[in-house]
């Protein structure tokens, strides 16, 4: 396939285990974002990969979350002891390179529906 | 911070009317705008990209320009259809090399019969 895709697409989990998020992006593109959306909010930065640079982690809520990614392709975000306030879409992007003065189109997947029960 | 917002929140047209969706964002410095829409329940399916040395990008029916000086995007649809109903998001770029997408709260679009 030729886009962004993410595992699972639904999620129902309990209060306290642990979930695991799946992103395999596009073949090729060396920046992968993972977003969050509650319901009625708008779209929240979580974390960027950016190549073999560190990522930015500013956006992420608490110290259970978390996120890798392997050989700079597939990442996988985890989130422990999940709480109900965790339930929502999480989505994630990639895009080609750009430069120090263009930024190429970003594609998002269809996202993970988390629900914490 | 860059702080983007898209007004209206919510817009009901009759289908066949021209519209326009307005994006504003605080931080003048960015590298390009991206407007993407969202159908219940989906994704973002990306519509337009606009690199800041840029005035306007057009696909099909849509159109969108960039006024990065006064910090304000518009997404023009004509010719509105049924099928055009969705969310409709505009986000940009803070840093060149694919920083992050810093996200408006979405116009939610809604064309009627």
């Amino acid at each position: 396939g030729a886009g962004v895709s993410q595992s699972p697409s639904n999620k129902v989990t309990e209060k306290g285990k642990d979930v695991e998020l799946r992103c395999d992006p596009i073949s090729g593109h060396t920046a992968l974002y993972w977003y969050r959306q509650s319901l009625g909010q708008g779209l929240e930065f979580l974390i960027y990969f950016q190549g073999n640079s560190a990522p930015d982690k500013s956006g992420l809520p608490s110290d259970r979350f978390s996120a890798e990614r392997t050989g700079g392709s597939v990442s996988t975000l985890t989130i422990q002891r999940t709480q109900q306030e965790d339930s929502a879409v999480y989505l994630c992007a990639s895009r080609k390179r750009g430069t120090a003065y263009m930024n190429t189109e970003a594609f998002f997947g269809q996202g993970t529906r988390l629900t914490v029960v | 911070k860059q702080e983007v917002t898209q007004i209206p929140a919510a817009l009901s047209v009759p289908e066949g009317e021209n519209l326009v969706l307005n994006c504003s964002f605080t931080d003048s410095a960015i590298y390009n705008l991206q407007w993407f829409r969202q159908d219940p329940g989906k994704g973002l399916t990306s519509l337009l990209l606009i690199q800041s040395s840029q005035r306007e990008q057009t696909s099909g029916r849509l159109n969108a320009s960039l006024d990065k000086s006064s910090g304000r995007s518009t997404l023009y649809i004509a010719a509105s259809q049924p099928g055009d109903s969705a969310t409709y998001l505009c986000a940009v770029s803070d840093g060149g090399g694919g920083n992050k997408l810093t996200f408006g709260t979405g116009t939610q679009l809604k064309v009627e019969l």
